[in-house]
């Protein structure tokens, strides 16, 4: 089974408002990586969170990683049209190096 | 961050052939992954290339299906042998650019339908 699970599966927002997705994992971790995906095509990395950290911030994201709930969420804010796309959480594990394990994914739609 | 291709962009294929994608990386990288995303569902790890050696696979995935070669630090193929319309995939490559558990770059991917 995958290491990480996606809540929601879909999210359906305005122009403007925030979205918020989660991500849980179930062994310990290195880092937590999200990234994006438009259409089915390639993967863009948006933000890498290392186990020791607890937040980060890239221009409109933040995201949060707690450890002891293997927990980790994704915020876009003021959300746009382009930011319409599937979300993908993935963690590579202390056993496993480089190997990624992605979440089920979160397809986001942006209504303007 | 590495700058990845990928070749085919797509194809679509009949049974029963084989297809060879290519994945190059514009600098030197110390790790490369094939991936495989089904239809509407999310990514699974195929095999890691190893420069020089033969690909490490995931449990699911054999070599007779899906050979690897990896000949450099920047340039890897994976077939897709003997397809079905199962194999109907996007197939991405995926690099490491550091030898520790840093960030991993993704190629645009290979969209393959099989008829």
């Amino acid at each position: 089974s995958q290491q990480g699970e996606e809540d929601p599966q879909a999210l359906s927002i305005q122009e403007g408002e925030n979205a918020t997705m989660n991500c849980s994992y179930k062994t310990s971790i290195n880092n937590l990586q999200w990234y994006r995906q438009n259409s089915g095509r390639g993967l863009v990395h948006l933000i890498l969170i290392r186990s020791n950290e607890r937040e980060k911030h890239s221009g409109r994201l933040r995201v949060t990683l707690d450890t002891s709930k293997k927990s980790s969420s994704l915020l876009i804010t003021a959300s746009r049209a382009a930011d319409t796309a599937s979300y993908f959480c993935a963690t590579d594990a202390k056993a496993a190096g480089n190997k990624l394990t992605f979440g089920g994914g979160t397809r986001v739609l942006v209504k303007p | 961050s590495a700058v990845i291709s990928q070749k085919p962009s797509r194809d679509i294929c009949q049974r029963g052939t084989s297809l060879t994608i290519q994945c190059q990386v514009d600098s030197q990288v110390t790790m490369m992954f094939w991936y495989r995303q089904q239809p509407g569902q999310s990514l699974t790890l195929i095999a890691t290339a190893n420069q020089g050696s033969e690909a490490t696979y995931e449990s699911g995935f054999v070599i007779d299906k899906f050979p690897i070669s990896r000949p450099n630090l920047t340039f890897s193929t994976l077939t897709v042998s003997n397809m079905s319309p199962e194999d109907s995939s996007i197939y991405l490559c995926s690099v490491a650019t550091s030898g520790g558990p840093d960030e991993q770059f993704f190629g645009p991917g290979t969209r393959l339908t099989v008829l």
